[in-house]
């Protein structure tokens, strides 16, 4: 099990630029969440799908970020026009549908937006 | 909003010593409780999931929850050197987003 791959590992953009964020969960999991980590605000939560729907995007910013789970093996976390205050590891998890289940975090992407 | 405080925020302990952190939050309908370590520039590792009130043990890491008291914490016991990292409390209701502290910096020194 390679566990929840996440790419790219590092991401490096111009101020206005697209990033897409690409996360693989753990085959068989069917949720799926989206965290971002930075020095000040500490682990954010994002958002999370389940079975592929959104449930809950309550710690997405209203402009520019948007996430997708277009199919059971992968979401995307896309922020457009890019900011230097988006610079962040964004994380993503995902677990068993069932109960409390663990969330298994994958590696993360480092974005830098110059 | 659930709001979720870790103290202290930095902990320096000999090898050998037990190293006690703690987490409140602010939810008392919260009902999962995790506790992850992370490593400098790696990813979280799960140490301890408690959902009722009492203690759990994984090893030498111990959890004990008390929701009345919107307290969980986590003691290590017999702390190594190779336990230096940052400790993040987690909390949610039901399978939801997890909220986090900002962490605790343990230091174990030999």
């Amino acid at each position: 099990n390679a566990g929840v791959i996440q790419t790219p590992r590092h991401k490096v953009t111009g101020k206005g630029q697209e990033a897409t964020l690409w996360c693989e969960p753990i085959s068989g999991h069917s949720a799926v969440f989206w965290y971002r980590q930075t020095i000040v605000q500490g682990l954010e939560f994002l958002t999370y799908f389940r079975n592929q729907a959104p449930i809950d995007d309550s710690g997405m910013p209203k402009e520019r970020f948007s996430a997708q789970m277009p199919n059971q093996s992968h979401s995307t976390l896309k922020i457009q026009s890019t900011q230097p205050q988006d610079s962040a590891v964004y994380l993503c998890a995902s677990s068993l549908v069932r109960g409390l289940a663990e969330q298994f975090f994958g590696p993360g992407t480092r974005l830098t937006v110059l | 909003q659930q709001k979720v405080q870790q103290s202290p925020e930095s902990l320096t302990v000999s090898e050998g010593a037990m190293a006690s952190l703690n987490c409140t939050f602010s939810d008392g309908t919260s009902n999962n409780f995790r506790w992850y370590r992370q490593h400098s520039a790696k990813g979280l590792e799960v140490l301890v999931s408690i959902f009722s009130d009492g203690e759990k043990e994984e090893g030498r890491f111990t959890a004990h929850l008390n929701r009345a008291n919107l307290h969980v914490s986590l003691h290590i016991r017999e702390p190594q050197p190779s336990d230096s990292a940052v400790y993040l409390c987690a909390v949610s209701i039901h399978a939801q987003g997890l909220t986090f502290g900002l962490g605790t910096r343990v230091s174990v020194f030999p």
